[in-house]
Formats: C-alpha cells, sequence, structure tokens
C-alpha cells in the first residue's frame, strides 16, 4: 500500500533556530500534501495544504512566514519552523492524497528549548 | 464552515463490552466520512470510511453508517478488546473548490480494561 515516509520522527532544536521537516510519499505520487499541527491530547489542526509546483494555501490563522511550505516534486513536500521557539513545540504529522485516499506520516514531534 | 463534532472522552470499558463514539459534522456539500485510529505512539491509520449517504463502513469488526439525515457517522464495535485502545477520529473530506483537506474531530480515547 501507500507509504508517505516522514523524517525526521524527533527533534530537538534551540530558540530562534529553523528547523526543516520532510514528507516523502515513496511509492506513489502526491499532487496533493497537507501538514498538521497536533496538541497533547488534542485533535490534528490542519495547517496548510500543499500542491507540487504552486504555493501552499495556509488555514486561517497559521503565519505563513514563520511556517515554510515547500512542494518541489510529486513525492516530497517540506515543512521550515523558523525561528522556532517553544510555544512552537507540537507534533506534526503530513498526509500525502492519491488515488487510494489519503496516506498519514508517522509524524514529528519538535521541542524547542 | 465544515466542522466535525465527536463525543469527549475518555471512554472506559470492560473487554468484550459494546462501544458506541458518536459523530456528527456539518458540511455544505456531500462530504465522505472516514473513522482514523491512532494506537499510542504511532501514526494515524484508516479505520473505515464511507462516500455517500447510507454507505456503511466496517474493519476489524467496527462500523459506521452514513446518515445524512441525522448528519451522523456513529463508530460501534460489539465487542471490545484490550488491543482497541487507542484514540479514535472521525473527519470529513468535502473536496470544495478543488481542496481535498481532511477536517477532523477532537478525538475520543477509548481505554478498554481486561
Amino acid at each position: 500500500g501507500a507509504v508517505v515516509s516522514q523524517h525526521p520522527s524527533w527533534v530537538i532544536c534551540k530558540s530562534g533556530t529553523s528547523v526543516k521537516i520532510e514528507c516523502r510519499s515513496l511509492d506513489f505520487q502526491a499532487t496533493t500534501m497537507f501538514w498538521y499541527r497536533q496538541f497533547p491530547k488534542q485533535s490534528l489542526m490542519l495547517m496548510a495544504t500543499s500542491n507540487e509546483g504552486s504555493k501552499a494555501t495556509y488555514e486561517q490563522g497559521v503565519e505563513k512566514d514563520k511556517f515554510l511550505i515547500n512542494h518541489a516534486s510529486l513525492t516530497l513536500s517540506t515543512l521550515t519552523v523558523t525561528s522556532a521557539h517553544p510555544e512552537d513545540s507540537s507534533f506534526y504529522i503530513c498526509s500525502a492524497l492519491s488515488v487510494g485516499g489519503y496516506t498519514f506520516g508517522s509524524g514529528t514531534r519538535l521541542t524547542v528549548v | 464552515g465544515d466542522s466535525v463534532t465527536q463525543m469527549e472522552g475518555p471512554v472506559t470499558l470492560s473487554e468484550e463490552a459494546f462501544l458506541t463514539i458518536n459523530c456528527t459534522y456539518t458540511a455544505t456539500g456531500y462530504p465522505s466520512l472516514f473513522w482514523y485510529v491512532q494506537y499510542p505512539g504511532e501514526g494515524l491509520q484508516l479505520l473505515l470510511k464511507a462516500t455517500k449517504a447510507d454507505d456503511k463502513g466496517s474493519n476489524k469488526g467496527f462500523e459506521a453508517t452514513y446518515r445524512k439525515e441525522t448528519t451522523s457517522f456513529h463508530l460501534e464495535k460489539g465487542s471490545v478488546q484490550v488491543s482497541d485502545s487507542a484514540v479514535y477520529f472521525c473527519a470529513l473530506s468535502d473536496r470544495k473548490d478543488s481542496s481535498y483537506k481532511l477536517i477532523f474531530g477532537s478525538g475520543t480515547r477509548l481505554l478498554v480494561r481486561p
């Protein structure tokens, strides 16, 4: 079946630095990928929709300059958290859409210290 | 906008008990409905789905029926096991404006005791 690889699975960074998270569809092409944020014991909040070769569409309240999304190929989307602060600490999950439906990555736990 | 409302958890049941997790939705179009499960320390997995009214999704003993008249998609299982302990998310995809984004409910944590 469809597999989405998300890397890294966890990362600790210092406040003020930037962190890049990668999301790859391993055996299919994904024209659309989604980025979610999940707070502890809470639901997934959609951050943005990423379409290959075009600018991402951000949900209301999500800072596009802070959460940079690039979808340069049909198999790779990246989320860069710029100038990270402790309040950005969270679990970030990507999802890729194919004809078979939605496939989720295993998530990235970001801790900003 | 579109939204999904789930019953609050946690839900605690004894093994072999009957499970119902309520889910209702609001959508302007004709959404597809999903149940996802997240086991401790793992990512989301699709449990079942239904794409039109009166469809019944089923998998691993779980069932949910797409009820357009009550805008509901309640999850049921006749006899839960300890291994069913997880967080369950109801979700919808409305495909408006060529957007296929998936909107999630708040999640319901299920704990099954032996």
